[in-house]
């Protein structure tokens, strides 16, 4: 069954802490993506990486990290630095010869306790 | 700053009506654009792609796009109360391959 998992479906982040969003494809689709959603808003990118062992920083990666060291995986790390984590945070994947279509995963999303 | 900007909702139409949702961008290289569907707590998931000049249609849907005008259009035929949703626009950026510029979203209500 091909698709894009994300886990955990909710997660909780203590102040202080740094938390990890999980991202997995088996579309074989080489770009995965990061977006952040806030209540009434549309997707802001985070970061994304076009290919194994590289990424770029989006419009909103400050607080964020990520890696990628396979293909079929991307995660995201809220680090401490990001003062207002609380989001339903996406991942999305495309291949390369798609005319950039994004799929998109069910989300994650975070709240802060 | 490269914007999509969709038309204010929230829109609400009858069963059975067509709707019309709307979206504009303000960056000319932009080459393709994407209409997706995203039910409340859920995740967005693609209805239609766009890149040539004219429309597109697939089943109740139809997708325009007029480069000149820099204008997306989406319509919805014989909307059912399933159609109630949130309606994301999405345009690629010129010159930044796989980014995709979301507008803030059209929320659409279908009522019996």
């Amino acid at each position: 069954d091909g698709g894009i998992t994300q886990s955990p479906k909710y997660l909780f982040r203590k102040e202080g802490q740094n938390v990890t969003l999980s991202c997995e494809q088996n579309l074989n689709h080489d770009a995965m993506y990061w977006y952040r959603q806030d209540p009434g808003q549309g997707l802001r990118l985070i970061y994304y990486s076009q290919i194994v062992n590289d990424f770029q920083k989006g419009d909103i990666a400050e607080g964020y990290s990520v890696s990628r060291e396979k293909k079929e995986s991307f995660p995201l790390t809220v680090t401490s630095a990001q003062k207002n984590p609380t989001a339903f945070y996406l991942c999305a994947s495309s291949a390369r010869d798609s005319k950039e279509t994004q799929y998109f995963g069910p989300g994650t999303r975070l709240l802060v306790l | 700053q490269k914007e999509v900007e969709q038309n204010s909702g929230p829109l609400s139409v009858p069963e059975g009506a067509i709707a019309s949702l709307n979206c504009t961008y303000s960056d000319r290289g932009s080459q393709s654009f994407f209409w997706y569907r995203q039910y409340s707590g859920k995740s967005p998931e693609l209805i239609m792609f766009i890149y040539s000049n004219g429309d597109k249609e697939d089943g109740r849907f139809t997708a325009q796009l007029n480069k000149a005008s820099q204008y997306v259009s989406l319509l919805i035929r014989d909307s059912q109360p399933s159609d109630s949703a949130t309606y994301l626009c999405a345009g690629t950026g010129g010159t930044s391959y796989g980014k995709l510029t979301f507008g803030q979203g059209t929320i659409l209500t279908v009522h019996p």
